[in-house]
């Protein structure tokens, strides 16, 4: 059980156009997924937390307008990075949690990398 | 908000040795503490966790201590195999008092174990 899958797992694109990255829970119902960013050798970044059907909260210097996140359903997320730059090369892993639980499960991550 | 330290930052053990991994936090009303292991290029697994009415659980070669006085809790991994190679990260709650967090964590920085065989 408690099994999150993203996609896609890589992505390139050219600078200036836009990657949607999507999080499913498989075997659960995520009331909250978080998004991470993470760089070589770093730990989790927290990005943004979503809860379904209200608008995601971000942390501290996360730009919202550059990361949308939509958690439209209760196995779904989606965060699309708009108007990509090279420094937005990363890691991005979300994690999905249950309502009354704090375990956090991850999906797989993926690796963006912008030219 | 929540700090969480982690120490050290890397550790090399022979195998069939013992791996010990501290993480200290700074919110007394923290009262979920989770380990992940992370091996390169995948997602952080949750291997352990441990919740604040208890002082230590065990999960075959993994153990977790929690000293709520002191803050802080530790990750033991006894009779090491060259598979405990990874990333370990502890975590803590933070934003518990804010229910619109929703559950969110504090990761220490990890700690990248190498078991030599």
């Amino acid at each position: 059980g408690a099994v999150v899958s993203q996609h896609p797992s890589w992505v390139i694109c050219k600078s200036g156009t836009s990657v949607k990255i999507e999080c499913r829970s498989l075997d659960f119902q995520a009331t909250t997924m978080f998004w991470y960013r993470q760089f070589p050798k770093q730990s989790l970044m927290l990005m943004a937390t979503s809860n379904e059907g209200s608008k995601a909260t971000y942390e501290q210097g996360v730009e919202k307008d550059k990361f949308l996140i939509n958690h439209a359903s209760l196995t779904l997320s989606t965060l699309t990075v708009t108007s990509a730059h090279p420094e937005d090369s990363s890691f991005y892993i979300c994690s999905a949690s249950s309502s009354g639980r704090h375990e956090q499960y991850f999906g797989p991550g993926t690796r963006l990398t912008v030219t | 908000g929540e700090n969480v330290e982690q120490h050290p930052s890397t550790l090399s053990v022979q195998e069939g040795d013992s791996a010990v991994i501290k993480c200290t936090y700074s919110d007394s009303a923290s009262n979920y503490f989770p380990w992940y292991k992370q091996e390169l290029g995948k997602r952080p697994q949750l291997i352990i966790d441990i919740r604040s009415n208890v002082g230590e659980k065990k999960d075959q070669r993994i153990a977790v201590t929690l000293n709520k006085t002191a803050k802080h809790f530790s990750l033991h991994i006894t009779e090491t195999q060259p598979e405990d190679s990874a990333v370990y990260f502890c975590a803590a709650p933070r934003d518990i008092m804010i229910k619109a967090a929703g559950n969110k964590l504090t990761f220490g920085g990890g700690t990248r174990v190498l078991v030599k065989p």
